[in-house]
């Protein structure tokens, strides 16, 4: 039982440059998230998918777009990498809007 | 929107002593909130959340709706409690910032 698991770990990019951050749970949730994490700034919510088939923005969107591939998956991309991308992407699912998050390991991008 | 607000980035204790980590919420109603803890090299975690009024490694959280806030509390703290703890609301948009906890020998 996994939990929450997230690819790659670490990745370096250049500015410009693309690629796509990967999520995966084994809990059966409906909901799944995408935040970034910056020193001062906390979690900042990025996009989530409350269920199956649907993704809405949150607080900071701009720069990335999401795929609810199916239950178990959530992918986050970042098409045009930019140095203020730079920071540690968690994923997130939990069972419905009340209940409390699981989170992923994380994934630490640095764009230079 | 559903904010919270943790006032202190940084928060030094000796091993030992009573530790506060505060946390203040800015919206009205009945709020849901909940501590999350991120040990060193690890994922974030839940600690707490209010409706459970539980004790957690011998931390508690009550909810003051008159003060508005959810301060987490441990009479002792210990040097494995060292970690980053965020309080957040249900509605999962605005956790707050953080407050680093370091606890000294």
């Amino acid at each position: 039982n996994a939990g929450v698991t997230q690819t790659p770990k670490f990745q370096v990019l250049k500015t410009g440059q693309s690629m796509t951050l990967q999520c995966a749970q084994d809990m059966n949730h409906n909901s799944m998230y995408w935040y970034r994490q910056d020193p001062g700034m906390g979690l900042r919510l990025i996009y989530y998918s409350a269920s199956e088939g649907t993704t809405d923005k949150g607080e900071v969107p701009n720069g990335y777009n999401v795929s609810r591939l199916n239950k178990r998956e959530f992918s986050l991309r970042l098409e045009s990498a930019a140095p203020s991308q730079t920071s540690v992407y968690f994923c997130a699912t939990n069972r419905g809007e009340e209940s409390p998050l699981h989170f992923g390991n994380g994934t630490r991008l640095t764009v230079t | 929107a559903q904010r919270v607000t943790q006032p202190e980035k940084l928060l030094s204790v000796f091993k030992g002593a009573p530790v506060e980590l505060k946390c203040n919420y800015s919206y009205s109603g009945s709020p849901e909130l909940f501590w999350y803890v991120q040990y060193s090299r690890q994922r974030l975690q839940l600690l707490l959340r209010h409706i459970s009024r539980e004790s957690i490694k011998g931390f508690t959280a009550d909810l003051n709706k008159g003060e508005t806030s959810f301060h987490l509390k441990k009479p002792f703290a210990q040097e494995e409690d060292s970690a980053m703890y965020y309080c957040a609301p249900a509605n999962k948009f605005y956790f707050g910032s953080g407050t680093k906890l370091n606890v000294k020998p």
